[in-house]
């Protein structure tokens, strides 16, 4: 079956300017999370959606991110007043109710110039 | 907090050479270990898991043991190959589900003809 997708696939923006990342995770699968991969700080993680509530948004590292999940399956993540060090890869991942591996999207490469 | 710790990269090996990279955890409660892998420009893919003390994962002549007492998870093949290089990362969920993947820094593996 189709695996979990993101868009686009790459963002070029300027400074200042706000970005919006979408993840759809597979069908069915409950759990949703978003990471980001940079040259500094490796793999972290960022919030995590049980349907569409985020019990968990402690990875996210300013008031200048957050992110929404709506009917259970698409999420997005915005990044406002973009900063250089914003500078990353931010990878989506989903999990079903059922297992806890994670299965993650190619994830979208966003530059911030 | 929740932590995990690999080997520094980059590996280099030689086609048919044994790999063992290593992997050692701290953790709150007891964790879920996994170990991901991520090829030259494609995204994170799940190589093998444990989820408890003693099991062993495996998948593609790789393979890894949760050792409760050393508190570590290397990953080991008895025999790699060029379509191995890829960097690896090692990380960590406690059980229950719906938690987020702490990961190592990953550990880049090169291997050569």
């Amino acid at each position: 079956g189709a695996g979990v997708s993101q868009s686009p696939s790459n963002k070029v923006t300027e400074k200042g300017k706000d970005v919006e990342l979408r993840c759809d995770p597979i069908s069915g699968h409950t759990a949703l999370y978003w990471y980001r991969q940079s040259l500094g700080q490796g793999l972290e993680f960022l919030i995590y959606f049980q349907g569409n509530s985020a019990p968990d948004k402690s990875g996210l590292p300013s008031d200048r991110f957050s992110a929404e999940r709506t009917g259970g399956s698409v999420s997005t993540l915005t990044i406002q007043r973009t900063q250089q060090e914003d500078s990353a890869v931010y990878l989506c991942a989903s999990s079903s109710p059922y297992q806890e591996t994670q299965y993650f999207g190619p994830g979208t490469r966003l530059l911030v110039l | 907090g929740d932590s995990v710790t690999q080997m520094e990269g980059p590996v280099t090996l030689s086609e048919e050479a044994f790999l063992t990279i290593n992997c050692t955890y701290t953790a709150t409660g007891y964790p879920s270990l996994f170990w991901y892998v991520q090829y030259p420009g494609e995204g994170l893919q799940l190589l093998l898991k444990a989820t408890k003390a003693d099991d062993k994962g495996s998948n593609k002549g790789f393979e890894a043991t949760y050792r409760k007492e050393t508190t570590s998870f290397h990953l080991e093949k008895g025999s790699v190959q060029v379509s191995d290089s890829a960097v690896y990362f090692c990380a960590l969920t406690l059980t229950g589900g719906g938690n987020k993947l702490t990961f190592g820094t990953g550990t880049q593996l090169k291997v050569e003809l």
